[in-house]
């Protein structure tokens, strides 16, 4: 079955532009997180989507935001983009979201952001 | 939030066992144990999970303590394609929290 569809693989944005990532779970998956990953501070929770609501959001200031679709697809959105904001973004989706321990996370190839 | 502590990085020559420690002290009863691991240019991949026993994958084994405040992954007989970042980290039942990923352990492989 397919895995886990982020777009796009690579973008280049300006300071002070905003950018929407997205991403397509397995199907049948209903659980979507959404990871920073930088050489500073490794991989950093952004926010998790379960059935369309936000279960849970990490330590990132409101220009990070995200939503769900009913066909389960997640995008996240960042506004006013700034140089530290130069990352991979990662998701990675499961069965039943991480209130269930034992579901698995597959993670996607992630999407790799440049800020100028 | 629970977390996990990793050495930074660990060297092993090819065709030998690696056991990759992992201690998790503030683990509740009900949080799994995750591994996943990391090659360049990749996202993360799922090795291994379990809850109180020990358990074993065509990947991997991984050996829980009995206290469960530590975990061991053991790759039976490394290669060089095994060589990546591995993290443990912790999934939750019945409680909406983080997902906390350390730095993770970089796994050298010498050939």
């Amino acid at each position: 079955k397919a895995g886990v569809t982020q777009t796009p693989r690579y973008l280049i944005k300006t300071r002070g532009q905003q950018v929407t990532l997205s991403c397509s779970p397995i199907s049948g998956h209903r659980s979507v997180s959404w990871y920073q990953q930088t050489p500073g501070q490794g991989l950093q929770f952004l926010f998790e989507y379960f059935s369309e609501t936000q279960r849970n959001k990490g330590n990132f200031p409101g220009r990070f935001s995200g939503r769900q679709f009913s066909n389960s697809r997640s995008e996240m959105n960042v506004s006013t983009l700034e140089l530290g904001d130069s990352a991979l973004y990662l998701c990675a989706s499961s069965l039943g979201g991480q209130g269930t321990g034992a579901n698995v996370l597959t993670f996607g190839a992630g999407s790799r952001l440049t800020v100028l | 939030d629970a977390k996990t502590t990793q050495p930074n990085s660990m060297e092993s020559n090819e065709e030998e066992p690696v056991h990759l420690p992992c201690n998790h002290s503030t683990i509740s009863g009900t949080d799994y144990i995750h591994w996943y691991r990391q090659l360049p240019s990749q996202g993360p991949e799922y090795v291994i999970h379990g809850l109180t026993s020990n358990v074993n994958n065509r990947m991997a084994s991984l050996a829980i303590a009995e206290d469960r405040k530590s975990s061991t992954l053991i790759l039976h007989r490394a290669t060089l394609r095994d060589a990546a970042v591995y993290y443990c980290i912790l999934l939750f039942m019945n409680r909406d929290d983080k997902i906390i990923f350390g730095k993770g352990t970089r796994l050298h492989i010498l050939p």
